[in-house]
């Protein structure tokens, strides 16, 4: 099955300064690849999300960048804002439909 | 917050017992799923039903059973089978299999065995 590495597990940065988080995958068949963000106590809740014919994407201050051929893709966050602070998960889907998720990245943006 | 709840929030079970955590949904999807959360860990499939009547299993799914009686339940019962049952549980639907990048959450419900 499918398989996603997440990095870093953490990440602190500087209010005002961009956070990167990258994610790798195995499955060459996978085709969908979204970004999931969790407050504390909270549910997973979609940020973004791109599809395999797709390189980039943007949303405000959030984009997602995808190297089909490295089968790696990233989450960037420009501006950091103190909100910004949760977890971050990337997953990949392939043909059988199933989201395989990242272990998930603790951002801390600081004050 | 709406849509998709999970009962109760919070779950203590002493070691042996069986649970059943429910999960409604008035969304009118016919795909739901049940996730297991680990800290350090992503989110991993335990079931997941694409239609009433019918269920499969994910990647965990050993120690855990559950049913589809009607389209918007989809409860998890907990057995004393599962070895390690301590965990954030999340319950999440979409409007079919092949939607699932318009997969909404519950909010989780947090299993503590005793």
């Amino acid at each position: 099955g499918e398989n996603v590495e997440q990095h870093p597990s953490t990440l602190s940065v500087q209010e005002g300064d961009s956070a990167v988080i990258k994610c790798t995958y195995s499955d060459s068949a996978s085709n969908y690849f979204p970004w999931y963000k969790q407050e504390l106590g909270k549910r997973p809740q979609l940020i973004i999300d791109i599809r395999s014919n797709v390189g980039e994407k943007k949303d405000q201050r959030i984009a997602v960048t995808l190297n089909k051929t490295a089968k790696h893709f990233s989450l960037h966050i420009t501006e950091t804002q103190p909100e910004d602070s949760a977890v971050y998960f990337c997953a990949a889907r392939a043909n059988d439909y199933k989201l395989s998720f990242g272990a998930g990245t603790t951002v801390t943006v600081r004050a | 917050d709406g849509g998709i709840t999970q009962s109760p929030k919070y779950l203590f079970r002493k070691e042996g017992q069986n649970v059943t955590l429910s999960c409604e949904q008035n969304l009118n999807h016919d795909a739901m799923y049940w996730y297991r959360q680990d800290p350090g860990q992503g989110l991993r499939l335990i079931y997941y039903s694409q239609i009433v009547n019918d269920f499969q299993k994910g990647d965990i799914a050993e120690g855990y059973s559950v049913s589809r009686e009607k389209k918007e339940s989809f409860p998890l019962t907990v057995t004393s089978a599962q070895k390690n049952p301590t965990a954030f549980y999340l319950c999440a639907s979409s409007i079919d299999l092949g939607r699932i990048n318009e997969q909404f959450f519950g909010p989780g419900t947090r299993l503590t065995v005793l």
